[in-house]
């Protein structure tokens, strides 16, 4: 069975680069799967950060391709992420997904993590 | 870029209710829509994909429809554990929808 779990510092001080992992167990990171991670601030909506997939392309939400890299570790089953020079409005839940992946396109996000909780705060 | 327009944003019923919420794309997105339902605290969940098709295990009051850029969920004789919110997300680009908060009367 799936289970997607995400780890992260929890308080980050702005201008700093936050990251976050996400353990993949139940499936391999590297199977052909596309993978994203996701954010939500308290109380507000859903937003899509990034989704790679190994061997495959990288793609990015506009307004935070400047600062966003999203990546896969096949030894540790693991996809990262990392957001540079973060601001209060990067305070959120980031949740890790991984996308049904047919014919090598990324579609909908069928598995989610738990989510983590990441303040930006000094 | 793709906007998903959402409505409404709360939306108030009783259980056993038959309720609608819609979506609307900027652009045509084929059947490339999602719906998904979160609860305070937890991750989303997917209920529909391509529109219409409901992803498995999810309830058969839940039902999903195309007409053109104009999608809607609906859920006939809502129930307890329906009271959540509720997301369209096109997935050419992944976009979301602003979210309707589906509230006890």
């Amino acid at each position: 069975q799936l289970q997607l779990q995400e780890s992260g510092p929890g308080l980050v001080k702005p201008s700093e680069t936050l990251s976050l992992t996400c353990n993949v167990s139940g499936d391999s990171i590297s199977n052909g799967h596309y993978w994203g991670w996701i954010r939500q601030p308290p109380g507000k909506g859903l937003e899509w950060i990034a989704s790679t997939a190994y061997s495959g392309s990288t793609y990015y939400n506009e307004s935070l391709r400047s600062r966003a890299t999203i990546s896969v570790d096949t030894s540790k089953n693991q996809l990262s992420l990392k957001l540079t020079s973060v601001t209060a409005s990067d305070t959120a839940v980031y949740f890790c997904a991984r996308h049904m992946t047919s014919l090598y396109v990324a579609e909908y996000l069928q598995y989610w993590g738990q989510g983590t909780l990441v303040t930006v705060s000094s | 870029d793709i906007q998903m327009t959402q409505s409404p944003s709360t939306l108030s019923a009783s259980v056993g209710d038959s309720v609608t919420i819609t979506c609307r794309a900027s652009q045509g997105i084929s059947d490339w829509l999602a719906w998904y339902q979160q609860k305070p605290g937890k991750a989303p969940k997917l209920l529909i994909y391509r529109a219409s098709i409901l992803e498995g295990g999810v309830p058969s009051r839940f039902s999903g429809n195309e007409s053109g850029t104009e999608f809607t969920l609906t859920i006939n004789s809502l129930q307890p554990d329906d009271f959540a919110t509720y997301y369209c997300q096109e997935y050419n680009h992944w976009t979301f929808g602003q979210g309707t908060k589906v509230e006890i009367k």
